[in-house]
This record gives structure tokens, C-alpha cells and sequence, in this order.
């Protein structure tokens, strides 16, 4: 029974457009979210966080939404550039030491 | 720094074989965990750590042990390796309310 649901596999966006992510959620108590960005043959690395107290981040071209009331997560990335094209991670945690439950990914492809 | 590595990168073994995947960081940081990646599965949590002597189950702990002897290294042991386990296995060390590092990770395959 999966709690995190990225139901996009995979998204290609044209460079310089806005590259949209979707993660969804079932449980309530979630109050920590991430997104992670993963390259082949490397780990995963941290991107952008929120917590539940906020509906909004940003960082750089990077901007995360909460939306609490219907259990749903995105990641904007404006603009796209090429070096973006990687699978994107949401994962989320209901306790200070972090067990997190990751989304099952959205391969992200930037084209020139 | 040289954050969190993995040993080895690939391994192959048959059915029933035991290995030991390898993570250490040099963080210095408490909490540890394993990880295992399946095409559309995500990142599933196997065993984690707070601490020296301490461990816990994740979501999926059947099939692998785990101790924490030092901060340093928390190796995760195969004891007799099934096809189910063939994935990417990921390690990740953070500092309580820190950002997660991850290793780059090791592609098992079981025959």
C-alpha cells in the first residue's frame, strides 16, 4: 500500500519552459517533504524541503508547494535547462529522525 | 570530506550465496539507513540506525541483518541471497533534522 504516489513516470519539457512535478500523498501525518534528484549510477541528492508549517519554498529556480488540505506535493522548475534532465524523488516523514517514504520517481528530460 | 561510500559498486551472486554491502561516512553523523531501489517502487527503507548499538526495521527488512558497531560504518549482511533481492542499494547517513546524504550505491544481481 503505497503512502507517496508520483503518478508521471516521465516528463519532457522543452529548455527554458516550466517543468511541473506531481507527488501525492494518503497519510495525514506526514510534516516534512523533500524532493531529491538522482543521476544514473549516483545516489540520490537533496534538492528543495518544506515543512508542513508552510505552503511554500523556493530556492533558485526551485519552488515547492504544500497543499495540506488535498495531501499533494509539486516541484516547479523554472526555467528547465538541460543539466535538470534527471528522475526527480518526492519523500516525505512523520518523525524527526527521518524515516522517509519515497515516491516511485518522475524521470525528468529537458530538450534543447 | 569524503561523505558516504559504498563497496562494491557491482556484485553478482547465486541464489543462497551471503554478502555484506559496505557503507561508511565520515560525517560523523547518527542516524544511518539502507535503502533498496526497484523500477516503480522508489526508495524503500530496509534497516536504520540512531546510533552506535543502536538498529531498527524499515519497511522491508526480511532477508538482510544489520549492525552498528562504530559511527562510522553500518554494514547490511545478506545471510542467503533470492532473486527477490536483485535492486540498487542504496546507504544514506544525516544529523537529526539535516540533510540526508546518500552513497552512490551498489547494483546487486542474484541468480
Amino acid at each position: 500500500d503505497q503512502q507517496v504516489k508520483q503518478n508521471s513516470p516521465s516528463l519532457s519539457v522543452q529548455e527554458g519552459r516550466i517543468s511541473i512535478l506531481n507527488c501525492d500523498y494518503t497519510n495525514s501525518m506526514f510534516d516534512y517533504f523533500l524532493w531529491y534528484k538522482k543521476y544514473p549510477a549516483e545516489g540520490p541528492t537533496f534538492l528543495i524541503s518544506i515543512s508542513s508549517i508552510k505552503d511554500k519554498n523556493e530556492d533558485g529556480r526551485f519552488t515547492v508547494f504544500l497543499n495540506k488540505s488535498a495531501k499533494h506535493l509539486s516541484l516547479h522548475i523554472v526555467p528547465s535547462q538541460p543539466g535538470d534532465s534527471a528522475v526527480y524523488f518526492c519523500a516525505m516523514t512523520t518523525d524527526s529522525w527521518g524515516k522517509f517514504q519515497f515516491g516511485a520517481g518522475t524521470q525528468v528530460v529537458v530538450t534543447p | 570530506n569524503a561523505g558516504v561510500t559504498q563497496t562494491p559498486k557491482f556484485q553478482v551472486l547465486k541464489t543462497g550465496q551471503s554478502m555484506t554491502l559496505q557503507c561508511a561516512q565520515d560525517m560523523n553523523h547518527e542516524y544511518m539507513s539502507w535503502y533498496r531501489q526497484d523500477p516503480g517502487m522508489g526508495l524503500r527503507l530496509i534497516h536504520y540506525s540512531v546510533g552506535a548499538g543502536i538498529t531498527d526495521q524499515g519497511e522491508v527488512p526480511n532477508g538482510y541483518n544489520v549492525s552498528r558497531s562504530t559511527t562510522e560504518d553500518f554494514p547490511l549482511r545478506l545471510l542467503s541471497a533470492a532473486p527477490s533481492q536483485t535492486s540498487v542499494y542504496f546507504c544514506a547517513s544525516r544529523e537529526v533534522g539535516g540533510t540526508q546524504y546518500f552513497g552512490p550505491g551498489t547494483r546487486l544481481t542474484v541468480l
